[in-house]
């Protein structure tokens, strides 16, 4: 059973730019949610997607924005860069119903100049 | 909405002796409560989680927590620490069992640090 798979491991970028950071959800899981770990912190729920739609959404302004794709894929997509933007970004999957826990990738560390 | 907070941003014991890592939670509805391990550089692995039924719960590697609704707690503890141990814990609440559309709420965690 391969677990959750996100890429790329590192990234840096410019102020002012765009990002898109992608993750592959384990087997079965067809809900998955993205959350913010700045440093020294814990994990901030950004959002999640179910059947390809947003059907949740923490405190984060709109240009974090989002899309999964039918193959239970998604991607977190991030405009306009700002310097507080860094952070580690992680990616959760899961099924829906039930009593089921969310299975964490191991994050894209975002650093942003 | 709910909230978490975690006493004791580091955490020190000695290898063998007893590991307490303490949570409190405020949630507005019957709370699922979660809580996960991260190493360096790697992603959250769950520990172990609250439901319902059985407030004592067992986890991976001998760790245990126990739900007090009146005391709105649900510290974690492993009654003798390794040193793989060594690691940074959060504590996690839900107002549903696998996190819901609104996620999962964390505290910012506590380092454990284990001494020889």
């Amino acid at each position: 059973e391969t677990g959750v798979t996100q890429s790329p491991t590192h990234l840096i970028k410019t102020r002012g730019q765009q990002v898109t950071l992608r993750c592959s959800s384990q087997s079965g899981h067809n809900t998955v949610s993205w959350y913010q770990q700045a440093l020294g912190q814990g994990p901030q729920f950004i959002f999640q997607y179910y059947r390809e739609e947003e059907n949740g959404r923490g405190n984060f302004p709109p240009r974090f924005s989002g899309l999964q794709f039918p193959n239970y894929s998604s991607e977190l997509n991030v405009n306009a860069l700002e310097l507080d933007d860094s952070a580690l970004y992680l990616c959760a999957s899961r099924s829906t119903g039930g009593v089921y826990e969310q299975y964490f990738g191991p994050g894209t560390r975002l650093t942003v100049t | 909405a709910q909230s978490v907070t975690q006493l004791g941003s580091h955490v020190s014991v000695s290898e063998g002796a007893l590991v307490l890592l303490r949570c409190n939670y405020s949630s507005s509805v019957p709370p699922y409560l979660f809580w996960y391990v991260q190493y360096p550089n790697q992603g959250l692995q769950l520990l172990l989680k609250y439901t319902t039924g059985a407030t004592l719960v067992k986890g991976i590697n001998g760790f245990e927590a126990e739900f007090k609704k009146s005391e709105t707690s649900f510290h974690l503890t492993k009654p003798s620490a390794h040193m793989s141990d060594a690691a940074e814990y959060f504590c996690a609440v839900s107002a549903h069992s696998g996190g819901g559309a609104d996620g999962l709420t964390f505290g910012k965690g506590t380092h454990l640090i284990i001494q020889p």
